[in-house]
């Protein structure tokens, strides 16, 4: 089957880093996204991994494990506009062309 | 351009009526994905269109859901005979294709089934 796990709930304070972890298990692999949804909007695309190792992005930065199942990201210089939901999604092959997202975490900035 | 768009962005219905929610891609993407998200959890994945045919329909949870994409672009989710467990909000993205495959979504259709 199919499972993504991510922390369900995060805090940190305006200007810190943290990181936002995510597992999955899947039959196939083709690629790990992560997304920012704010409360009553869409969610919007922020990176991909489809390799090992790290991508970055400006204060953001998205790091692969493909052996542990395993990513995380990394936002940088915390602002009270990244309050928001992060989604994990995983392309999965042996489950044709679909993504599976996982719960979300809901991060909350604090000043 | 403009993003993703979605029609109506609210629908109330009775249980047990027929509805029809509207996906304006990415003019030129050649990827759709349906999918509906209920209040704190991640989306759900319905079906997947490349071009005008289905590729993936494997998340549509019964033969009361179905979709189409006739031209290559816009798509429309059915349901038939909706039940209040329908009740979610419906999310459309589009993703270029040609091995780029970040999804951009639609604000998304809030189904209301009472």
């Amino acid at each position: 089957g199919q499972n993504i796990d991510q922390p369900t709930e995060m805090t940190a304070t305006e200007g810190a880093i943290v990181q936002i972890n995510c597992t999955y298990q899947t039959s196939g692999f083709n690629g790990l996204f992560w997304y920012q949804q704010h409360a009553g909007e869409a969610p919007t695309f922020l990176s991909y991994n489809v390799l090992d190792g790290l991508e970055e992005k400006g204060r953001f930065s998205s790091f692969l494990s493909r052996s542990k199942g395993y990513s995380y990201l990394l936002l940088k210089e915390l602002q009270m506009k990244d309050s928001a939901s992060y989604l994990c999604a995983v392309r999965d092959d042996n489950y044709g062309q679909n993504f599976v997202f996982g719960p979300g975490t809901r991060l909350s900035v604090l000043p | 351009g403009a993003g993703v768009s979605q029609t109506p962005s609210n629908k109330v219905t009775e249980k047990g009526k027929y509805v029809e929610l509207r996906c304006d891609p990415i003019s030129g993407h050649t990827a759709l994905y349906w999918y509906r998200q209920s209040l704190g959890q991640g989306p759900e994945f319905l079906i997947y269109f490349q071009g005008t045919g289905a590729a993936d329909d494997s998340g549509l949870p019964n033969d009361r859901f179905f979709a189409v994409r006739p031209e290559g672009s816009v798509s429309t989710l059915k349901i038939q005979r909706t039940e209040r467990g329908d009740s979610a909000v419906y999310l459309c993205a589009s993703s270029p294709g040609q091995g780029r495959l970040e999804q951009y979504f639609g604000p998304g259709t809030r189904l209301t089934v009472t």
